[in-house]
């Protein structure tokens, strides 16, 4: 079985540009959330999506935004792109309920310069 | 406002010791308690979890220790392995919104 997977794996972008990171989850899999992740630091909570509709939000600016699609896959924007925002962008899925563990893709590493 | 702390940024373990990895957290709607192990150019990978209902959870060489009275939990690997050497993250999950938050991550070295 595919795990989540995430494209591109590498991206390099240049400041005030807008960017769209894609995620496929695991067959079966409903939620899927994106987190950051900065280096030297643990992964940020930005979204989570649970069929289709926004279950959670983390504190990041209207630049991001996301969308979840039929088949539960989802996109990751980011507009107006600034050198702070280059990191990890780690997608991860889940069942949902009580179980709790979330299935990570490798990410995707965003370069801003 | 950091909801789940790991101290220690790393920590170096001889190979066949116990390694214990701390987490501290402030959220008491938290119902679930996690461990992800994390490899450089990998995503997180689920290691280990319990529930706030109970203290312990093993599963082979871990062991994860819950006083939720003192808002702290702990990993023990016994016996470490070099393959151990990665980042481990705590995380908690808020039931109301499923949604889980990590810790710094503590850098795990076990040497041979």
């Amino acid at each position: 079985d595919a795990g989540v997977t995430q494209s591109p794996t590498h991206l390099i972008k240049t400041r005030g540009q807008q960017v769209t990171l894609r995620c496929s989850p695991i067959s079966g899999h409903k939620s899927v959330s994106w987190y950051q992740q900065v280096l030297g630091q643990g992964p940020q909570f930005i979204f989570q999506y649970y069929e289709k509709e926004e279950r959670g939000r983390g504190n990041f600016p209207d630049r991001f935004s996301a969308r979840q699609f039929p088949n539960y896959s989802s996109e990751l924007n980011v507009n107006a792109l600034l050198l702070g925002d280059s990191a990890l962008y780690l997608c991860a899925s889940t069942l949902g309920g009580p179980i709790g563990g979330y299935t990570f893709g490798s990410g995707t590493r965003l370069t801003v310069v | 406002d950091q909801q789940v702390k790991q101290n220690s940024p790393s920590l170096s373990v001889q190979e066949g010791r116990i390694s214990i990895l701390n987490c501290d957290y402030t959220n008491s709607m938290f119902d679930y308690f996690l461990w992800y192990k994390k490899y450089p150019a990998e995503g997180p990978t689920f290691l280990i979890s319990i529930s706030s209902i109970k203290d312990k959870n093993e599963d082979g060489r871990f062991t994860v220790f819950l006083n939720k009275s003192a808002k702290h939990l702990s990993l023990h690997i016994v016996p470490s392995q070099p393959g151990d050497s990665a980042v481990y993250f705590c995380a908690a999950r808020e039931t109301s919104y499923d949604k889980v938050i990590f810790g710094p991550g503590t850098s795990l070295s076990v040497i041979p």
